[in-house]
């Protein structure tokens, strides 16, 4: 069985400061890790994806994220905040369908916040 | 190219209406699924169907009904609404052998009273 734990519900950063979302997976595979983004009243939209190739992995908009096999973690960077980069921010593991069809396991989110 | 769309954008029912949330997508992709977001806990999986004709459940299939009489429409239906119905629904697409790309609609978000 597949989980994802994001650490932080709420992060909150100046504009033009760097950006940290936490995000740590369990998975019995070799795992396919991803960041989705939300913004309001929005649908979620990929922002980066780690299929087995480089561990560093650069997404849309200037975010990375990094897989870390022996942390079992995937934490998103960036290393200047925008304003349009306030957000919702889902992690999502893939290790193939499981009994209940999930090809995708959502952590519970993290909220972006951009202050001026 | 439209992408993924959905209808209605909002919804009010009171408890034991039934209705159908509408579900399309215009880039011929064989997976479609449901979700439904509830604060603090992501994105779960109502249903999903491979192609026209194949249809499943996901994790939180209880209270909700599918179909998928074409490649581009998929339905879900609430049979009885019930308070705990209430979310934002989410259907999404996407290739069969890329499913963990998934294209999202806009979302409808439901309240039942």
């Amino acid at each position: 069985a597949q989980s994802v734990t994001q650490l932080d519900s709420h992060v909150s950063v100046s504009e033009g400061t760097p950006v940290l979302l936490r995000c740590n997976y369990s998975s019995s595979y070799s795992p396919s890790l991803f960041w989705y983004v939300q913004h309001p009243n929005k649908g979620l939209q990929l922002l980066l994806k780690y299929t087995s190739a480089a561990t560093l992995v650069k997404g849309i908009n200037g975010f990375e994220a990094e897989f870390k096999k022996s942390e079992t973690s995937f934490h998103l960077t960036k290393p200047s905040a925008h304003m349009s980069d306030a957000a919702e921010y889902f992690c999502v593991v893939s290790d193939g369908f499981d009994n209940a069809g999930n090809m995708l396991t959502f952590g519970g989110g993290t909220r972006l916040m951009v202050k001026p | 190219n439209a992408g993924v769309t959905q209808t209605p954008k909002f919804q009010v029912l009171k408890t034991g209406q039934s209705m159908t949330l509408q579900c399309a997508q215009d880039m011929n992709h064989e997976y479609m699924s449901w979700y439904r977001q509830d604060p603090g806990m992501g994105l779960r999986l109502i249903h999903y169907s491979v192609g026209a004709g194949i249809t499943d459940q996901g994790e939180v299939p209880n209270g909700y009904n599918v179909s998928r009489s074409t490649t581009e429409d998929f339905p879900l239906r609430l049979l009885s609404a019930a308070p705990s119905q209430t979310s934002v629904y989410f259907c999404a697409s996407s290739y069969a052998t890329e499913t963990y790309e998934q294209y999202f609609g806009p979302g409808t978000r439901l309240t039942v009273t």
